[in-house]
């Protein structure tokens, strides 16, 4: 079974530009949730797509935004890039439709990662 | 903002040797889960402990929890240069907040071959 996978894997952008990140989950699984990586905060939890409609919501200004499709692929949005947005952008896949167990359900898997530079 | 603290921030330690990594958090949790990373990239799921369960192990990796004290701890035994990676704890508080893990600071190893 095909992992987690997200592109672009490196993106480099200019401060006031917007950005669209992807994210494939497993096959079969619901849910979608989004992290922000920065040496500075560490591992921040941006939102959560479940079944098409945001089940979750971080504390991140309404310039990040995301979405999920019928397919479960969801995107992230970033819009008017500030310096500050240069992190790894990580997403995981969790909520199997046939889970062998609560830990099965509960267990989030990891992309390896979207790094976007803003200069 | 972080759900707690983990300790040591960093570890290092001779091939062979044991590694035991600790993590606090402040509110009540349905799991927990530990995590491993290399170098920025992706994060390699570990272990998973229901709030139920007290100990839970997965190859040369044990993992406790203590839901009365918040904390919960990652031991590896006999360790491999191949360790080496920061390892996160992550805490899920269940309810409407199944798919949001919060994470600790993590701890930096480094085995030494």
């Amino acid at each position: 079974k095909a992992g987690v996978t997200q592109t672009p894997r490196y993106l480099i952008k200019t401060r006031g530009q917007q950005v669209t990140l992807s994210c494939s989950p497993i096959s079969g699984h619901r849910s979608v949730s989004w992290y922000q990586q920065t040496p500075g905060q560490g591992l921040q939890f941006l939102f959560e797509y479940f079944s098409e409609t945001q089940r979750n919501k971080g504390n991140f200004p309404g310039r990040f935004s995301g979405r999920q499709f019928s397919n479960s692929r969801s995107e992230m949005n970033v819009s008017t890039l500030e310096l500050g947005d240069s992190a790894l952008y990580l997403c995981a896949s969790s909520f199997p439709m046939r889970a062998l167990n609560l830990a099965d359900q509960e267990t989030q898997y990891f992309g390896p990662g979207t790094r976007l530079l803003v200069l | 903002s972080q759900q707690g603290e983990e300790d040591p921030q960093a570890l290092s330690i001779q091939e062979g040797e044991n590694a035991t990594m600790n993590c606090s958090y402040k509110t009540s949790i349905n799991n927990l889960q530990w995590y491993r990373q290399n170098s920025g990239r992706g994060l390699v799921h570990l272990i998973l402990i229901r709030s139920n369960e007290r100990e839970k192990h997965s190859g040369r990796l044990r993992v406790t929890l203590d839901t009365s004290k918040k904390s919960s701890s990652l031991l590896i035994t006999a360790s491999r240069a191949a360790d080496t990676a920061s390892y996160f704890c992550a805490t899920n508080a269940g309810g409407t907040s199944y798919g949001k893990l919060t994470f600790g600071q993590g701890t930096i190893l480094t085995v030494h071959p």
